[in-house]
């Protein structure tokens, strides 16, 4: 079992461009959560999805979206890009949403210069 | 509102020494509480819950209601102990979805 895997594991983007960052949960989870880990920061809840809908949602603005597949993978899009989102983003597994059970990938760096 | 607060960015102490890592928490109820640990090039991964009152590799942490506290603690430091230490709390269990709230992070260097 590969755990959680999240592609790509590095990016750098333009300001203003579009980003999507992919997420496979571990084998038999149904949840997946997504976290921004900037610089010297302790992980971040963005938003959380469970039977392709989305649960939970932290603190962030529109533009970070998300979504999840028949097959339990999920993608986050972050929409005109700004500087102060160059961060780690980790997507966490578990399943039915309990935070008990978290299984985290190795995350995806991006960069926005 | 919902915190934790880690108060050390660096804890370097020498092999065999004791250690302890702070954790404060900010929570309306009771909360669970984790301690996840990230060693050099490897994912986030979880080290104990309080609900399991168990100890892993050495460490133990006592959930202080009173202080609302979940300090991280072992006798004897070893040098692979090194690594970065995150506090997080979620909700109750059985009480939905849940999601993490992180500390910013302690870490730990065990000098030879």
């Amino acid at each position: 079992d590969a755990g959680v895997t999240q592609s790509p594991t590095h990016l750098i983007k333009t300001r203003g461009q579009q980003v999507t960052l992919r997420c496979s949960p571990k084998s038999g989870h149904d949840t997946v959560s997504w976290y921004q880990q900037a610089l010297g920061q302790g992980p971040q809840f963005i938003f959380q999805y469970y039977e392709e809908e989305e649960r939970q949602r932290g603190n962030f603005p529109d533009r970070f979206s998300g979504h999840q597949f028949p097959n339990y993978s999920s993608e986050l899009n972050v929409n005109a890009l700004l500087l102060g989102d160059s961060a780690l983003y980790l997507c966490a597994s578990s399943l039915g949403g309990d935070g008990n059970g978290y299984t985290f990938g190795s995350g995806t760096r991006l960069t926005v210069v | 509102a919902q915190r934790v607060t880690q108060p050390e960015k660096l804890l370097s102490v020498f092999k065999g020494a004791p250690v302890e890592l702070k954790c404060n928490y900010s929570y309306s109820g009771s909360p669970e509480l984790f301690w996840y640990v990230q060693y050099s090039r490897q994912r986030l991964q979880l080290l104990l819950r309080h609900i399991s009152r168990e100890s892993i590799k050495g460490f133990t942490a006592d959930l202080n209601k009173g202080e609302t506290s979940f300090h991280l603690k072992k006798p004897f430091a070893q040098e692979e102990d090194s690594a970065m230490y995150y506090c997080a709390l979620s909700g109750p269990r059985n009480t939905g979805f849940q999601k993490l709230v992180f500390g910013t992070g302690t870490r730990l260097l065990v000098s030879p």
